[in-house]
C-alpha cells in the first residue's frame, strides 16, 4: 500500500545546480500539490494540479515548475538552486475531503 | 484569502491527562473541511482528525476529538489519555471544496505539544 512516494528523500545541492524532485501516487486522485516547509514553520503551497496536463501556482511558486503528464506522476524541478530553496519539501495528493502526504524530501543548498 | 490561527506555539501535558489545542479560521465560505494533522519529529505528516463544514457533529477517532464552533470559527482538538506517543507539531489546515485552490490545504503555524511522563 505505498501511497504518496517521494524521492530523494535526502538531497544537498550546491547553488546554481537543478535538480527534480519526483512523486508518485498510486490511489489515482485527480488533486496534487508541493508543498514546502521551513525551519518552524507550517506548510505552504508552490504548486498544484488538478488533473493530468493541468497545473497552477500556489502562494510561493518562484524557482520551481511542475508538469503533470500522467495522473501517478507529479515532479517538482527546481532551477537555479539558491540558500532560501533549503527546506522539506512535501508531495501530497487527494480527493475532495482529505489529502495524503508523502514522506517529505530534505533538501539543503550549500 | 483564508487564514488558520494557531495561537499556542507550545503545550504540554502529563502523561494520562487531556490537553485541548486551538484553532481559529477565518474564511467567508459556508461549505469547508477542517483537519488536525500530526507531525512527529519524522516530519511525516499523519492525519488525526477531519470535520466537514455542514456537519454540527464533532468529529472523534479514538482519543482524539474536535470541538467545532462554526459561527466562532473555532476548531479546538481534544486529547484524552495523552500518551508518550502523542509528543509532535500538530497543524490545524483548512480546505475549501471547491473553485479557486481547488481543495489546497491552509496550515496553522504549528503547536509544539510535550508529553511528560
Amino acid at each position: 500500500n505505498a501511497g504518496v512516494t517521494q524521492t530523494p528523500k535526502f538531497r544537498i545541492l550546491k547553488i546554481g545546480q537543478s535538480m527534480t524532485l519526483q512523486c508518485t501516487q498510486d490511489m489515482n486522485h485527480n488533486y496534487m500539490y508541493w508543498y514546502r516547509q521551513d525551519p518552524g514553520m507550517g506548510l505552504k503551497l508552490i504548486y498544484y494540479s488538478v488533473g493530468a496536463g493541468i497545473t497552477d501556482k500556489g502562494e510561493v511558486p518562484n524557482g520551481y515548475n511542475v508538469s503533470r503528464s500522467t495522473t501517478e506522476d507529479f515532479p517538482l524541478r527546481l532551477e537555479l538552486a539558491a540558500p532560501s530553496q533549503t527546506s522539506v519539501y512535501f508531495c501530497a495528493s487527494g480527493t475532495e475531503n482529505t489529502i495524503y502526504f508523502g514522506e517529505g524530501s530534505w533538501l539543503t543548498v550549500v | 484569502a483564508q487564514t488558520v490561527t494557531q495561537s499556542q506555539p507550545e503545550m504540554s501535558v502529563q502523561e494520562a491527562e487531556t490537553v485541548t489545542l486551538s484553532c481559529t479560521y477565518d474564511t467567508s465560505e459556508s461549505d469547508y473541511y477542517l483537519f488536525w494533522y500530526k507531525q512527529p519529529p519524522s516530519r511525516q505528516m499523519i492525519l488525526v482528525i477531519r470535520q466537514e463544514a455542514y456537519k454540527q457533529q464533532n468529529a472523534t477517532e479514538n482519543r482524539f476529538s474536535v470541538n467545532f464552533q462554526k459561527a466562532a470559527k473555532s476548531f479546538s482538538l481534544k486529547i484524552s489519555d495523552s500518551q508518550l506517543g502523542d509528543a509532535a507539531m500538530y497543524f490545524c489546515a483548512y480546505r475549501i471544496p471547491s473553485g479557486a485552490g481547488s481543495y489546497q490545504l491552509t496550515f496553522g503555524k504549528g503547536t509544539k505539544l510535550s508529553v511528560i511522563p
